[in-house]
């Protein structure tokens, strides 16, 4: 049951260039989160952004919701080689407790 | 320095043989969790527990099973009846409460000999 899907799959970018990330759901959340994953790692959680609130900053990172249009963008400014990864949203059903669900990720490239 | 250990790095399997990857933390967490990775296809929940002694089967349960005896630990065994096991399994735990964020460990990356 894919919950999320971000868009574009896959970003190439130059370092200082902005990232820009999106991320659609289907049904009413409770909050959205965001996870990064550098290749053969596990996720490290980044944000999170409560069904109530439009947008949070966290050091380069932005987040925004948007409820009405069921969407979430991830911002990240001045990119760096070493923000090299995938990054995932995450959506928590309001009947489903704990559990997450994941999109297929955007995997992004910074160049040097 | 708290976090989520899961092992072995690498796995391979023999056909009709069970394997079990191990997935402990000292997190102090309730809620523990098992995904699947497969290449271009995200995370995907096998099974979750919210507390000692209880769990629930996510989204591709079949050919899994798994036991929660003590709150560190949250085993996953891989059993024949998965006819395509190999893939990356990742183990995370969180607090309980709706929507906590969630620790993962490193991954486990099981293959078919």
């Amino acid at each position: 049951s894919q919950q999320g899907e971000e868009d574009p799959q896959a970003l190439s970018i130059q370092e200082g260039e902005n990232a820009t990330m999106n991320c659609s759901y289907k049904t009413s959340i409770n909050n959205l989160q965001w996870y990064r994953q550098n290749s053969g790692r596990g996720l490290v959680h980044l944000i999170l952004i409560r069904s109530n609130e439009r947008e949070k900053h966290s050091g380069r990172l932005r987040v925004t919701l948007d409820t009405s249009k069921k969407s979430s963008s991830l911002l990240i400014t001045a990119s760096r080689a070493a923000d090299t990864a995938s990054y995932f949203c995450a959506t928590v059903l309001y009947q489903a407790g704990t559990a997450l669900i994941f999109g297929k990720g955007t995997t992004l490239s910074v160049s040097s | 320095d708290g976090g989520i250990t899961q092992s072995p790095k690498y796995l391979f399997r023999k056909e009709g043989q069970n394997v079990t990857l191990s997935c402990e933390q000292n997190l102090n967490h309730d809620a523990m969790y098992w995904y699947r990775q497969d290449p271009g296809q995200g995370l995907r929940l096998i099974y979750y527990s919210q507390i000692v002694n209880d769990f629930q089967k996510g989204d591709i349960a079949e050919g899994y099973s798994v036991s929660r005896e003590k709150k560190e630990s949250f085993p996953l065994t891989v059993t024949s009846a998965q006819k395509n096991p190999t893939a990356f399994y990742l183990c995370a735990s969180s607090r309980t409460g709706v929507g906590q964020p969630q620790h993962f460990g490193d991954g486990t990356r099981l293959s078919i000999l």
